[in-house]
């Protein structure tokens, strides 16, 4: 398994503006993904990050709208920009460990 | 498009009974199946995986896997109040979590263990 951590817990923002979150796992790890969790709805995966590489992303997910940066193999950032309150979510980062799929604590934010 | 259903629920079930939570999905090349429990307000949690058609056991839980029917299914038995959680079906390529793909998610199952 592995141990995941994410900053910030939570977050309340005003549209237009931006947050970064970021991401910290205890051990290397080559595929990082970034999920969404709007209310009531299951997982849907943003995109796919790897070290050293382009983040991958998903139908309907743009870089320009969520920027990823993956610099090491323990950490990576998911930037939401110029957010409006349909951006309000949970925000998961997760890892792939042996071919399982292991979730951080998410960041709850809220867009006003 | 690559889907997995499940019914929302809520389902309700007595203290002590067995729960059955059950999951269909549209891609047949998917390889790997997860059922993950997620509580409010938390993430979601792995409680099982299977990969081959037949059941896994795994003390309370048991997952069955019936590929030419494209059905998961989870079974908790005794169930507990601490078992009253959202359980969330998954399917993935050969690599589960890995790939461009990554794993497809049901809306989940909301279930309520009685006391």
């Amino acid at each position: 398994s592995a141990v995941i951590s994410q900053k910030p817990s939570r977050d309340i923002c005003q549209r237009g503006t931006s947050l970064t979150i970021q991401c910290q796992v205890d051990s290397q790890v080559t595929m990082m993904f970034w999920y969404r969790q709007q209310p009531g709805q299951s997982l849907t995966l943003i995109a796919t990050a790897n070290q050293g590489s382009e983040a991958t992303y998903e139908s309907g997910f743009v870089i320009d709208k969520f920027p990823i940066s993956r610099p090491n193999l323990t950490f990576s950032t998911l930037t939401v920009s110029n957010m409006s309150p349909e951006d309000s979510s949970i925000y998961l980062c997760s890892v792939d460990t042996g071919g399982i799929l292991y979730f951080g604590p998410g960041t709850r934010l809220l867009v006003l | 498009q690559k889907e997995v259903e499940q019914n929302s629920g809520p389902l309700s079930v007595p203290e002590g009974a067995i729960a059955s939570l059950n999951c269909t999905y549209s891609d047949r090349v998917s390889q790997s199946f997860f059922w993950y429990r997620q509580y409010s307000g938390k993430s979601p949690e792995l409680i099982m995986s299977i990969y081959s058609n037949g059941d896994k056991e795994d003390g309370r839980f048991t997952a069955q896997l019936n590929k030419a029917s494209q059905y998961v299914s989870l079974l908790i038995r005794d169930s507990q109040p601490s078992d009253s959680a959202t359980y969330l079906c998954a399917a993935g390529n050969m690599y589960s979590g890995g790939g461009a793909d990554g794993l497809t998610f049901g809306k989940g199952t909301h279930l309520i263990i009685q006391p």
